[in-house]
């Protein structure tokens, strides 16, 4: 069974700070990774995705993936309140070429002004 | 573009009543997903259709059934429904078969 595991949350930070995400995947073959944020009665939205070892930046997000460690993290720079929301990591694994997403129960976010 | 469209956005349904769940994707993708939210259990996948003409089931696929109608339209029909249908359910779309765009969601009641 392939396991997607995040902290539930909330995690409080305060606007203008950095707010660190995290995220651990069981299956050791997996290639494809990717955040979403979910506003409350919202549909998922694609943030950012991450393929190989390193960091990704996009304007103020930053994904990391560490693939010997199985840990894929994102950062939120310069956070606002607006990013308050929950955010969810998926992964796709190697080989499953249905291209089935398993998603983390997610993080919920809350930005204080 | 309007991207990913479900119908309805809300539903209530009596026990043993059955209704479609339809979803339609403009961007020419291959691949169209149904997952299902509940509070606490994440995002499940329901079934999925790889292409045009194919259906497989995901992780909870009891009590549902799919037709992908052309490459546009994936649905998802529910024959008998049940309490523990209730949920939010929404149908995904991508093209490569990496990144999913989602559609606006479906709430559905079962009383």
């Amino acid at each position: 069974q392939k396991e997607v595991e995040q902290n539930s949350g909330p995690l409080s930070v305060p606007e203008g700070a950095i707010a660190s995400l995290n995220c651990t995947y069981s299956d050791r073959v997996s290639q494809s990774f990717f955040w979403y944020r979910q506003y409350s009665g919202k549909s998922p939205e694609l943030i950012m995705s991450i393929y190989s070892n390193g960091d990704k930046e996009d304007g103020r997000f930053t994904a990391q993936l560490n693939k010997a460690s199985q840990y894929v993290s994102l950062l939120i720079r310069d956070s606002q309140p607006s990013d308050s929301a929950t955010y969810l990591c998926a992964v796709i694994a190697s080989g499953a070429g249905s291209y089935q997403l398993t998603f983390g129960k997610g993080t919920k976010l809350s930005v204080i002004p | 573009n309007a991207g990913v469209t479900q119908t309805p956005k809300f539903q209530v349904l009596k026990t043993g009543q059955s209704m479609t769940l339809q979803c339609a994707q403009d961007m020419n993708h291959n691949s169209m997903y149904w997952y299902r939210q509940d509070p606490g259990m994440g995002l499940r996948l329901i079934y999925y259709s790889a292409s045009e003409g194919t259906t497989d089931k995901g992780e909870v696929p009891n009590g549902y059934n799919v037709s992908r109608l052309n490459k546009r339209e994936f649905s998802l029909r529910l024959e008998s429904a049940a309490p523990s249908q209730t949920s939010v359910y929404f149908c995904a779309s991508t093209a490569s078969g990496y990144e999913q765009y989602f559609g606006p969601g479906t709430r559905l009641t079962v009383t």
